[in-house]
């Protein structure tokens, strides 16, 4: 079983929500870990979106706009990020990641189409 | 502005080696952790390796654990890594990442006979 998994492709309309999940492997709790999330688009690479292990340990990428936020389920044990106020530009992969055993560790990605 | 720039990417025959560099500026080099990751076509990332800023500790994957080595000069604001005994699957962009929240835009290595 893979450590880290994301729905492999997600829709959603212009100005409403998606909310992209990372469940971990369920003998990894989410609780301790720090989340990070990424977008990418065609041809570029990666950008830092945020990483979210608590409401009192979080980050923000520089420019990022707050549309973007991240949380956990921890009844899912899972990682959670939410675009709000979804907009054209926003149709990209996301990643997410943790430092887990002295490696990072990615997840699928999830391919979001707004439309 | 931060700013990382790889190269050395390249076409190689399997059982080859490259070595890719990394050149940062902008930022003050030896006080952050590096690493680099891969993209193979079409698929998701995959972290490759680890160094931390005085060399003290590195990792590895395990799928490049004894054909890969990174490196880096603080001096110089660079970043390396020597890929020996490439294969196939090691065909991909590889990213050269500040921690792992500033990206360079990659160079492309293809292994191919």
């Amino acid at each position: 079983q893979a450590v880290l998994t994301q729905p492999s492709s997600l829709s959603a309309s212009p100005g409403a929500s998606a909310s992209l999940t990372c469940t971990l492997r369920s003998d990894i709790n989410v609780g301790t870990y720090r989340i990070y999330w990424y977008q990418q688009k065609p041809g570029s690479p990666p950008q830092y979106l945020l990483r979210y292990r608590s409401d009192s340990d979080k980050q923000q990428a520089s420019g990022v706009p707050s549309r973007f936020s991240g949380s956990k389920d921890a009844s899912a044990n899972a990682g959670i990020l939410l675009i709000s106020g979804l907009q054209s530009e926003d149709e990209a992969d996301y990643y997410c990641m943790i430092w887990h055993s002295s490696a990072w560790v990615f997840g699928g990605g999830t391919k979001l189409t707004v439309l | 502005e931060v700013q990382l720039v790889e190269s050395g990417g390249g076409l190689v025959q399997p059982g080859g080696s490259l070595r890719l560099s990394c050149a940062a500026s902008g930022f003050t080099f030896s006080s952050y952790e590096m690493n680099w990751v891969r993209q193979a076509p079409g698929k998701g990332l995959e972290w490759v390796s680890y160094i931390s800023t005085s060399v003290s500790t590195i990792y590895y994957a395990d799928s490049v654990k004894g054909r890969f080595t990174i490196s880096r000069d603080n001096a110089k604001n660079s970043l390396y890594l020597q890929m020996n005994s490439l294969r196939a699957e090691d065909t991909a962009v590889y990213y050269c990442a500040r921690y792992m929240d500033v990206w360079g835009k990659g160079t492309t290595v293809t292994v191919s006979s």
